[in-house]
């Protein structure tokens, strides 16, 4: 299995733009996470999604963060408008319930708003 | 709600020096116990967990982990450490499995 891939990898923008990030989690898992790395904060849960609803968004920021799992093999994370303070290395990772309770992760987007 | 302290931010060892990443969570109910591992430019790769049974977890790489429950623990633990190891490490705590919490992390560098 290619594992959890994410796009883009790195990510350069304004701020102001519009930014949306993309992951594809492994097939046959049916949770799916996204996590924000800084150095102030650490590793946050953003938001997660069972067979594509999401369960619990009570990470994401503010309203401007979106997510949607339009189907199985497909989520992205969106931010609109972007910040500075949005800059971070984002996580996406999935997880195959029924007993194993294991989350792969995958490389993470870095994400840079001048 | 649950927590995850990592009481070391950095710790320094020699190679093929034991070494121990400690680890304390506070919950009122009972959780499952992770740790991971995040090589620079990486994501997190799991290298043990504790769901229920023995108390003494044995993971990836040599690392083995200790629930205590009595002092809310999981200590992270490796009897010879390489150069390879230098990592970040991250003890995560979870409820059901699925909404991790994790720590803020410890810098493992090994050094010849």
């Amino acid at each position: 299995d290619a594992g959890v891939i994410q796009s883009p990898r790195h990510e350069v923008t304004e701020m102001g733009q519009e930014v949306t990030l993309r992951c594809k989690p492994i097939s046959g898992h049916d949770y799916l996470f996204w996590y924000r790395q800084t150095m102030m904060r650490g590793l946050e849960l953003l938001i997660y999604f069972n067979n594509n609803v999401p369960i619990d968004d009570s990470g994401m920021p503010e309203d401007r963060f979106s997510a949607k799992m339009p189907n199985a093999s497909f989520s992205t994370l969106k931010i609109q408008p972007s910040e500075p303070r949005d800059s971070a290395v984002y996580f996406c990772a999935s997880l195959t319930s029924g007993g194993e309770e294991t989350q792969y992760f995958g490389p993470g987007t870095r994400l840079l708003v001048l | 709600a649950q927590s995850v302290t990592q009481l070391d931010s950095q710790v320094p060892v020699f190679e093929e020096a034991p070494v121990e990443l400690r680890c304390n969570y506070s919950s009122s109910v009972s959780v499952y116990l992770f740790w991971y591992v995040q090589y620079p430019n990486q994501g997190l790769q799991l290298l043990l967990k504790y769901l229920s049974g023995s108390t003494l977890v044995k993971g990836i790489n040599g690392f083995e982990a200790e629930f205590n429950k009595s002092q809310t623990s999981f200590h992270l633990r490796k009897p010879s450490v390489h150069i390879s190891d230098t990592a970040e490490y991250f003890c995560a705590v979870s409820p059901s499995g699925y909404a991790l919490n994790f720590g803020k992390g410890t810098s493992l560098l090994v050094t010849p």
